[in-house]
């Protein structure tokens, strides 16, 4: 089976421009969760969605945003990047809800964005 | 803030060393704890997770969940060269989230 697919792979934009991250999960997982990862630390929680719905948020501003379409595929879009915005973005998909009492979250291979 | 914590390391074993890596973590009400080996460059990759409290074996790697003390540990056992990587441990909590901790190097020495 296919796991946790991503794309694009690399990216680079510039200060103040959009960008839209693409996740698949993996088949039969109905949650999909976004988190960054910059260099030296662990992933930090972005978002969680469960059957198209919003079900968690972390700490991050509201340029940040996130969906989850019929097939439980995600995208996560950025506004008005800021160069503090580059990071690797990784997508993980569980079962049902991750966090609490379990569903373990499977990571696909991120996207590394860069902002100059 | 809810918080996990981890030792940077690097943590340097000889290969077929015994590698302990631990982990504690802040908030009493978790419920579910996960440790991620990642490589350079690479995603995390799930390598155990744990629920309730004791020991959880599987292959080479046990996992040990000590609620009480709020602390999470990692065992690897014959540690081979390509255990080398960052292992980090996640936490998750009543927000269905997962809290990951900065990582643990480990470095295994042929």
């Amino acid at each position: 089976d296919a796991g946790v697919t991503q794309s694009p792979t690399h990216l680079i934009k510039t200060r103040g421009q959009h960008v839209t991250l693409r996740c698949s999960p993996i088949s039969g997982h109905k949650s999909v969760s976004w988190y960054q990862q910059v260099l030296g630390q662990g992933p930090q929680f972005i978002f969680q969605y469960y059957e198209k719905e919003e079900r968690g948020r972390g700490n991050f501003p509201d340029r940040f945003s996130a969906r989850q379409f019929p097939n439980y595929s995600s995208e996560l879009n950025v506004n008005a990047l800021l160069l503090g915005d580059s990071a690797l973005y990784l997508c993980a998909s569980s079962f049902a809800l991750a966090g609490e009492f379990g569903y373990e979250q499977y990571f696909g291979p991120g996207t590394r964005l860069t902002v100059t | 803030q809810k918080e996990v914590e981890q030792n940077s390391g690097p943590l340097s074993v000889p290969e077929g060393a015994i590698a302990s890596l631990n982990c504690t973590y802040s908030d009493r009400g978790s419920q579910s704890f996960f440790w991620y080996r990642q490589y350079s460059g690479k995603s995390p990759e799930l390598i155990m997770f744990i629920y309730s409290n004791g020991d959880k074996e599987d292959g080479r790697f046990t996992a040990q969940l000590n609620k009480a003390s709020q602390y999470v540990s990692l065992l690897i056992r014959d540690s081979q060269p390509s255990d080398s990587a960052t292992y980090l441990c996640a936490v998750g909590d009543s927000s269905y989230k997962l809290i990951f901790g900065s990582g643990t190097r480990l470095l295994v020495r042929p």
